[in-house]
C-alpha cells in the first residue's frame, strides 16, 4: 500500500526566508504525487504534481518541489515566504490503480514578519 | 463559476438526526469522492464513485450513505448523527487516470450536538 509522511506538523518561518516542507512516500510503483495547500476556513488548492515527467515541478505562488526516487522524498520549496503562504500543505499519493488519493497528516506552516 | 460546490457550507444538527450534503461539480469529471478532514486536519476518503458505480467504501459507519443520481452529483445522507461525525466534509472530483488530481469542494463544517 502507498503512503506519504509529513516530517514537520510546523514549520514557522520569517516573510522573505526559504520554505523547506519535508514528504516521503512509499509506493511499490512510479507514483503520482501532489501538493495541496489549505488555507484557514477554505477547501484545498493543487499546488503542483509529479507524474513522472520532469522530477522537478514547479507550481503556483512561487513553489516547487523535487521528486528524488532515491531518497523517496517530494519535498515542497518556496525562495521567499510570504505572510499568505501561512496555511496547511498536504503532501498527497495517487494510489495505482485505484481513484484515490493518499493524504499525509499536513504541514502547518507559519510566516512572522 | 464554482468547479465542485457543495452545500450546506455549515451544518449544526442534534445527535440522532438525518442529513444530507449535496455536492455538484461541472468540470465534466468522471469519478467524485467524499473526504472526511477531523479536528487534528487529517484526511481520509471515504467513498468514490466512477460513473455512478461505487468503486471505493473505506471502512465508513453505514449510517452513512452515498447517492450519485448522475456524473455530476454526488450526495452525502447520514443517518442518527452522533458526536464523533462531527467534523469537515470534502467532495471532490476527478478524470479517471492515475496521473489526475483531484478538485476540491469548499468544504461542509458539520457539528453535532
Amino acid at each position: 500500500a502507498q503512503s506519504v509522511t509529513q516530517l514537520d506538523s510546523h514549520v514557522s518561518v520569517s516573510e522573505g526566508t526559504p520554505v523547506l516542507l519535508r514528504c516521503n512516500y512509499s509506493s511499490s510503483y512510479s507514483p503520482s504525487l501532489f501538493w495541496y495547500v489549505q488555507h484557514p476556513n477554505k477547501g484545498l488548492q493543487l499546488l503542483l504534481k509529479y507524474t513522472s515527467a520532469a522530477t522537478l515541478v514547479k507550481g503556483i505562488n512561487g513553489f516547487e518541489a523535487e521528486f528524488k526516487k532515491s531518497e523517496t522524498s517530494f519535498h515542497l520549496t518556496k525562495p521567499s515566504a510570504h505572510m499568505s503562504d501561512a496555511a496547511e500543505y498536504f503532501c498527497v499519493v495517487r494510489e495505482g490503480g485505484y481513484n484515490k488519493l493518499i493524504f499525509g497528516a499536513g504541514t502547518r506552516l507559519a510566516v512572522h514578519p | 463559476d464554482t468547479a465542485v460546490s457543495q452545500t450546506p457550507k455549515y451544518l449544526v444538527t442534534q445527535m440522532g438526526n438525518d442529513k444530507s450534503i449535496k455536492c455538484e461539480q461541472n468540470l465534466g469529471h468522471d469519478t467524485m469522492y467524499w473526504y472526511k478532514q477531523d479536528s487534528k486536519k487529517f484526511l481520509k476518503i471515504m467513498f468514490s464513485y466512477n460513473n455512478k458505480e461505487l468503486i471505493i467504501n473505506e471502512t465508513v459507519p453505514n449510517r452513512f450513505s452515498p447517492k450519485s443520481p448522475d456524473k455530476a452529483h454526488l450526495n452525502l445522507h447520514i443517518n442518527s448523527l452522533e458526536l464523533g461525525d462531527s467534523a469537515v466534509y470534502f467532495c471532490a472530483s476527478s478524470q479517471q487516470g492515475a496521473n489526475t488530481e483531484a478538485f476540491f469542494g469548499q468544504g461542509t463544517r458539520l457539528t453535532v450536538v
